[in-house]
């Protein structure tokens, strides 16, 4: 079985600043982890994705994730928050059938 | 190119009527695909997902079903209404268990 647990329903940042949003998973199997943005009343867009290889990912719009084994992590990262990364984020892994599951997703407010 | 249509966008409906969601894709063969429900605070929920024509699998027991008469096209479908039914539906595919989800732009259902 799959599961992925994120960290913190609500992230509160300043413009310019750090963007930490965590996720760990469990899974039984290698597991395919991907991140997801939401913006209202909208479907989700990939922002990246890990299946094998290089464990750093590179994103769009300058997001990064890293996978740790030893931890069971897939935190995202982006150096410096803009107003437009504002949005909705889910951690999900597949790899172990057909599924996609996903977390309950962290909500991301940028003050200016 | 790869799009998936999803209608109506906003649907208000009573208790204990019938629904029923349709989902088409295009610009791919043979996809996998999905139905998910987005509540209020928790994150998206797999529904159903269909690996092939007539092929349904269903992941939590409810008053929904799904159904597939066409490779392109998921139908999500209910006979009577519940309260809880509510939510942000939302159809996806993939075309491997690596690869990411294509949403659509969801269905935002309102029992009332």
């Amino acid at each position: 079985a799959q599961s992925v647990t994120q960290l913190g329903s609500h992230v509160s940042v300043s413009e310019g600043a750090l963007v930490l949003l965590r996720c760990n998973y469990s899974s039984s199997v290698p597991p395919y982890l991907f991140w997801y943005v939401q913006y209202p009343n909208q479907g989700l867009q990939l922002l990246l994705k890990y299946t094998t290889g290089a464990t750093l990912v590179k994103g769009i719009n300058g997001f990064e994730a890293e996978f740790k084994k030893s931890e069971t992590s897939f935190h995202l990262t982006k150096p410096s928050a803009h107003m437009s990364d504002a949005a909705e984020y889910f951690c999900a892994v597949g790899g172990g059938g057909f599924k996609t599951i996903f977390g309950a997703g962290t909500r991301l407010f940028v003050k200016a | 190119s790869q799009t998936i249509h999803q209608w109506p966008a906003t649907l208000v409906q009573p208790v204990g009527s019938p629904l029923s969601l349709e989902c088409t894709v295009e610009g791919t063969s043979n996809p996998n695909l999905y139905w998910y429900r987005q509540a209020a605070g928790r994150g998206l929920q797999l529904l159903f997902y269909s690996v092939g024509i007539g092929q349904i699998s269903s992941e939590v027991p409810q008053n929904l079903s799904a159904s597939r008469p066409q490779d392109r096209q998921f139908i999500l479908s209910s006979k009577k209404l519940l309260l809880s039914d509510s939510g942000f539906y939302l159809c996806a595919r993939n075309t491997g268990r690596d690869e990411k989800l294509f949403f659509g732009s969801g269905t935002q259902l309102s029992v009332l």
